[in-house]
């Protein structure tokens, strides 16, 4: 089956800084890729889709400039988050799909840490 | 506000026993609906899923049921096993924009 990878898996930071996180595609092209947040027993909440070449579509309550997201390539995603805060300390997975294909692929997610 | 939930937040099981995981949703124009499975510290897994087109769906001890009249999607699992044990989500897919709205989750618990 289709394959995406994030990186890294686990983050730790200081409170201020940004941290980037990759999705990647393995083995097909993703036209398409979601992120989504995830906190401690609850349900993941998507926060923007991300259509390569162009801008990400946010969700509604999502702040953009602090959530930048950019789809350059069809195998690549990046999520970074910016003057990261404790409040930021989550679980971030990706997803992706290729083309008019409805199932997305989930990555293994990245744990962040805000200290 | 539209959203898709689930009924029970936590389900036991006995090992070997069936399993079912009931899930509400409230949007009559979702047509696919996907079960997913996550274990602690990782990321969804791909289940079974349905098209709207259709009110059974089977798949290895999994079947999925959809009742559109109800707005109603149930996840059998046979012979539930101490490896089922994990969060089910149910998750519904509005239209084209290939969005999924996901549901609270049912922990699966299974006694050995």
């Amino acid at each position: 089956g289709a394959v995406v990878s994030q990186h890294p898996s686990r983050v730790i930071c200081k409170s201020g800084t940004s941290v980037k996180i990759e999705c990647r595609s393995l083995d097909f092209q993703a036209t398409t890729m979601f992120w989504y947040r995830q906190f401690p027993k609850q349900s993941l909440m998507l926060m923007a889709t991300s259509n390569e070449g162009s801008k990400a579509t946010y969700e509604q309550g999502v702040e953009k400039d602090k959530f930048l997201i950019n789809h350059a390539s069809l195998t690549l995603s990046t999520l970074t988050v910016t003057s990261a805060h404790p409040e930021d300390s989550s679980f971030y997975i990706c997803s992706a799909r290729s083309g008019g294909i409805n199932e997305q692929f989930f990555g293994p997610g990245t744990r962040l840490t805000v200290l | 506000g539209e959203s898709v939930g689930l009924h029970l937040p936590t389900l036991s099981v006995q090992e070997g026993d069936n399993s079912i995981i009931n899930c509400a949703y409230s949007n009559s124009a979702s047509d696919y609906f996907i079960w997913y499975k996550q274990e602690s510290g990782k990321g969804p897994q791909f289940i079974i899923d349905i098209r709207s087109n259709m009110d059974k769906r089977q798949g290895q001890r999994v079947t999925v049921l959809l009742n559109k009249t109800v707005k109603h999607l149930s996840l059998q699992i046979a012979a539930t096993q101490p490896g089922d044990s994990a969060v089910y989500f149910c998750a519904e897919n509005r239209g084209n924009t290939g969005k999924l709205i996901f549901g609270q989750g049912t922990t699966l618990q299974v006694k050995p």
